[in-house]
C-alpha cells in the first residue's frame, strides 16, 4: 500500500541553522507530494506541494524537490527562525486515495 | 472569518457517554474529512464525504458515525466513548476528491476519563 516515512524527531536547531527533514514514500503510480506544518495549538496548513517528478515546491523559504528515482521529497530551509518551530508532516495523495501523512517531525529552534 | 470551524474545541467526558463534534466550512468546498491525531501526533483519515456522500470510511469502530446534512457541514457523533478515543479530531475540507490541498480546522481535543 501507499505510505510515507519521515525522519524521527525531535529536531533541535539554533536560529539561522540549515534544516533538512527527510521524507520518502511508497506509492503506486504517480502521487502528488505535500508538506504540511502544524504550529502549536493549531490545525495543519499546507506549506508546499509538488505534483510531478522533478517539480520543486517552495514557500516561506522552505523547498522540497520531488525525486522519483529516490522516491523522496526532503524538506529544506537555509536559515531557520524561532518562528519555524512546529511539527512538519510529509504527505502523499495517490489516485483514488485520501491524503496519507507521515508521522510528523517536531522542529524546535532556539535563539 | 474562520474557513473551517469546529466546535467544541475541548471536550472532557466520562467513559460510556455519547458526544458530538460539529464542523462547518465556508470555502464552498465539496469534500470534507475527519482525521484523528493521537498523542504522538500521528494523523489518520477516518471519513470523507463528497457532496454529502460518504466516499471514504476507514477501519473505524461503528461507534463513530459521521453525518453530512449539506456539503458545508460534517458532524461526528461518537457513542459509548472509550479511553482510547482520547485524541484531537481534525475536520478538513477540499475542492474535489483528488486534490491533496486540504484546509484544516483547529481541532477538537477529546479527553475521555
Amino acid at each position: 500500500g501507499n505510505s510515507v516515512t519521515q525522519m524521527e524527531g525531535p529536531v533541535t536547531l539554533s536560529e539561522e541553522a540549515f534544516l533538512t527533514i527527510n521524507c520518502t514514500y511508497t506509492a503506486t503510480g504517480y502521487p502528488s507530494l505535500f508538506w504540511y506544518v502544524q504550529y502549536p495549538g493549531e490545525g495543519l496548513q499546507l506549506l508546499l506541494k509538488a505534483t510531478k517528478a522533478d517539480d520543486k515546491g517552495s514557500n516561506k523559504g522552505f523547498e522540497a524537490t520531488y525525486r522519483k528515482e529516490t522516491t523522496s521529497f526532503h524538506l529544506e530551509k537555509g536559515s531557520v527562525q524561532v518562528s519555524d518551530s512546529a511539527v512538519y508532516f510529509c504527505a502523499l495523495r495517490a489516485a483514488g486515495t485520501a491524503l496519507i501523512f507521515g508521522k510528523g517531525t517536531t522542529l524546535s529552534v532556539s535563539s | 472569518d474562520t474557513a473551517v470551524s469546529q466546535t467544541p474545541k475541548y471536550l472532557v467526558t466520562q467513559m460510556g457517554n455519547d458526544k458530538s463534534i460539529k464542523c462547518e466550512q465556508n470555502l464552498g468546498h465539496d469534500t470534507m474529512y475527519w482525521y484523528k491525531q493521537d498523542s504522538k501526533k500521528f494523523l489518520k483519515i477516518m471519513f470523507s464525504y463528497n457532496n454529502k456522500e460518504l466516499i471514504i470510511n476507514e477501519t473505524v469502530p461503528n461507534r463513530f458515525s459521521p453525518k453530512s446534512p449539506d456539503k458545508a457541514h460534517l458532524n461526528l457523533h461518537i457513542n459509548s466513548l472509550e479511553l482510547g478515543d482520547s485524541a484531537v479530531y481534525f475536520c478538513a475540507s477540499s475542492q474535489g476528491q483528488i486534490t491533496g490541498e486540504l484546509f484544516f480546522g483547529e481541532g477538537s481535543r477529546l479527553t475521555v476519563l
